[in-house]
């Protein structure tokens, strides 16, 4: 089945560590984002990319850091110069353009302790 | 700043009963989507309505555009208790490479 999959599911982070999540999707879609969404609000995103080896920051990117070296792959590194980094990560995935609907993988929920 | 808002923030509403959200937004758009967020999972998309059409329908699921007024609704006719969820709608403005923005979500409690 084609498909966006999330590891880990949860994750927890010592303060001062970085930690990162992985987002792999075998769609075929050249458009990836990473957004964040914390208890009762909606997303925000965090960055995208729309094509291998480059990406843009989203409206919350500090703190953040994102690779695109393959067109399935997507991993967002949290660092610790978040200060705030508890909260729930979802990434998704679309074909180029206007005009489509994004896939979401089930999410890592992100906890520091 | 949130491009959309949704409102209600909460409905609740008995099994069989049509539920309506509504989602407001500021700039031009390309399209509007819906999507559905069960507690704790990822979002799945229900629905994309282009800015040159005024009404779609899928299923169970009615979605009209107003852009003189820069906003939209979703109908859910016949609720059911597993439309329980949160509904977000969310903004593609179209400038260079697509990227949604979402408002803020309505939770829609349908209770048997």
């Amino acid at each position: 089945d084609g498909g966006i999959t999330q590891s880990p599911k949860y994750l927890f982070r010592k303060e001062g560590q970085n930690v990162t999540l992985s987002c792999e999707q075998n769609l075929n879609h050249d458009a990836m984002y990473w957004y964040r969404q914390d208890p009762g609000q909606g997303l925000r995103l965090i960055y995208y990319s729309q094509i291998v080896n480059d990406f843009q920051k989203g409206d919350i990117a500090e703190g953040y850091s994102v690779s695109r070296e393959k067109k399935e792959s997507f991993p967002l590194t949290v660092t610790s110069a978040q200060k705030n980094p508890t909260a729930f990560y979802l990434c998704a995935s679309s074909i180029l353009g206007p005009g489509y609907g994004y896939t979401f993988g089930s999410g890592t929920r992100l906890t520091v302790v | 700043s949130q491009q959309g808002e949704e409102d209600p923030q909460a409905l609740s509403i008995q099994e069989g009963e049509n539920a309506t959200m509504n989602c407001s937004y500021k700039t031009s758009i390309n399209n509007l989507q819906w999507y559905r967020q069960n507690s704790g999972r990822g979002l799945v998309h229900l629905i994309l309505i282009r800015s040159n059409e005024r009404e779609k329908h899928s299923g169970r699921l009615r979605v009209t555009l107003d852009t003189s007024k820069k906003s939209s609704s979703l109908l859910i006719t016949a609720s059911r208790a597993a439309d329980t969820a949160s509904y977000f709608c969310a903004t593609d403005i179209g400038t260079s490479g697509s990227r949604l923005t979402f408002g803020e979500g309505t939770q829609l409690t349908v209770n048997p």
